[in-house]
């Protein structure tokens, strides 16, 4: 049973490129969630798919965008990258159960993208 | 104001000692809590959920304060393998759900 996959696992971009980060989810997930975890700080909720379209997002400019495929996995991209976007992307899958008010739903992080902007 | 706030620490403590963290969350609406254990660069990982009468899952005690929205872990017989970030987080069940992180205590156990 995989868990949570994240890819790449490292990257070094420039001042002002773009980045896309993937993630798959954990086998029967359908929900996706991006945070982003700058160094000695908890991680940052950035947004949330479910059903291939963004729920909600966190206080993230519109450079943060996303995308969820049909299979549940999801991309991350950010463009026009600052020094300030160096950081750990985290990506946490889940399972969306209607009704169920309690619990964490299972949330099941990947191992992360770690992030240098330079 | 953040929305959970933690004493980043660190604590430093010696093997065997017991150890508390605390944390406060300013969303009345949240209704579920948590506490996430995360090794250094490595991604954070459920340690135990918080219910409203105290749990404890063997040298681990969380309780929970709804009435002065405060959580807390007690840790007893520290080891050196519980030197790691611990992360208070909160989840609101209203609408869609998410979890919410504080910064982190970090603890380092010594021998």
């Amino acid at each position: 049973d995989a868990g949570v996959t994240q890819s790449p696992t490292h990257l070094i971009k420039t001042r002002g490129q773009q980045v896309t980060l993937r993630c798959s989810p954990k086998s029967g997930h359908d929900t996706v969630s991006w945070y982003q975890q700058a160094l000695g700080q908890g991680p940052q909720f950035i947004f949330q798919y479910y059903e291939e379209e963004e729920r909600q997002r966190g206080n993230f400019p519109d450079r943060f965008s996303g995308h969820q495929f049909p299979n549940y996995s999801s991309e991350l991209n950010v463009n026009a990258l600052l020094l300030g976007d160096s950081a750990l992307y985290l990506c946490a899958s889940s399972l969306e159960v209607r009704g169920n008010r309690l619990g964490n739903y299972g949330y099941t992080f990947g191992s992360g993208t770690r992030l240098t902007v330079v | 104001r953040k929305e959970v706030e933690q004493d980043p620490g660190p604590f430093n403590v010696p093997e065997g000692a017991t150890v508390a963290f605390n944390c406060t969350y300013s969303n009345s609406a949240s209704q579920s809590f948590f506490w996430y254990r995360q090794d250094c660069r490595k991604e954070p990982k459920l340690l135990m959920s918080v219910y409203s009468s105290g749990n404890e899952d063997g040298r681990f005690t969380a309780q929970l304060n709804r009435a002065s929205q405060y959580i807390s872990l007690l840790i007893r017989d520290s080891k050196l393998s519980d030197s790691a970030t611990y992360l208070c987080v909160v989840k609101r069940d209203t609408g869609f759900q998410k979890l919410v992180f504080g910064t982190g205590t970090r603890l380092l156990v010594s021998p």
